[in-house]
């Protein structure tokens, strides 16, 4: 089946550093990418939509600055959590669209000390 | 019994007993419904889904139902087991290529 490989499934980091999270379509082309930010005990909230060769859609309250997206080819998107402060700590997911349906990736947990 | 609170609503059931999951949404515009299981620390895994053209459908084990008129979706898994043990969200999508949207979920404890 279609699989979104994200990554990397943890990090730690300090406050202001700014870290980079990595999802892939490994044997699809995924045109759209969705960023989803889940905190402890709550649902998945969509962040925004990253769309290859273009400039991302970012849902509202969702500062662009802060959460860079770039997805500069097919199979490739990534988020960028710039100047990271304790409050960013939470669980990114991605998701994408393959023929059918739609695949996660796994996730990964930012801890921001 | 099910409690909702400040945290996620919980559902426990016995081992071997049906479970019934519910899940309200509110876009009418919604033509796609999924249910995902999520376990700790990963990310959403599916389960069964069921596009609005449709009231019934079922899996190994799962039914969802959907009631467009009340706009309300249910997910029923048979013979609970103890791996059921996780969170379910329902999620909709508008029509075309669009995000999927989440509520709240449900988190399903099982009991031995």
């Amino acid at each position: 089946g279609a699989v979104v490989s994200q990554h990397p499934s943890w990090v730690i980091c300090k406050s202001g550093t700014s870290v980079k999270i990595e999802c892939r379509s490994l044997d699809f082309q995924a045109t759209t990418m969705f960023w989803y930010r889940q905190f402890p005990k709550q649902s998945l909230m969509l962040m925004a939509t990253s769309n290859e060769g273009s400039k991302a859609t970012y849902e509202q309250g969702v500062e662009k600055d802060k959460f860079l997206i770039n997805h500069a080819s097919l199979t490739l998107s990534t988020l960028t959590v710039t100047s990271a402060h304790p409050e960013d700590s939470s669980f990114y997911i991605c998701s994408a669209r393959p023929h059918y349906g739609y695949t996660f990736g796994s996730g990964t947990r930012l801890t921001v000390v | 019994g099910e409690s909702v609170g400040l945290h996620l609503p919980t559902l426990s059931v016995q081992e071997g007993d049906n479970s019934i999951i519910n899940c309200a949404y509110s876009n009418s515009a919604s033509d796609y419904f999924i249910w995902y299981k999520q376990e700790s620390g990963k990310g959403p895994q599916f389960i069964i889904d069921i596009r609005s053209n449709m009231d019934k459908r079922q899996g190994q084990r799962v039914t969802v139902l959907l009631n467009k008129t009340v706009k309300h979706l249910s997910l029923q898994i048979a013979a609970t087991q103890p791996g059921d043990s996780a969170v379910y969200f329902c999620a909709e999508r508008e029509e075309g290529n669009t995000p999927l949207v989440f509520g709240k979920g449900t988190r399903l404890s099982v009991i031995a």
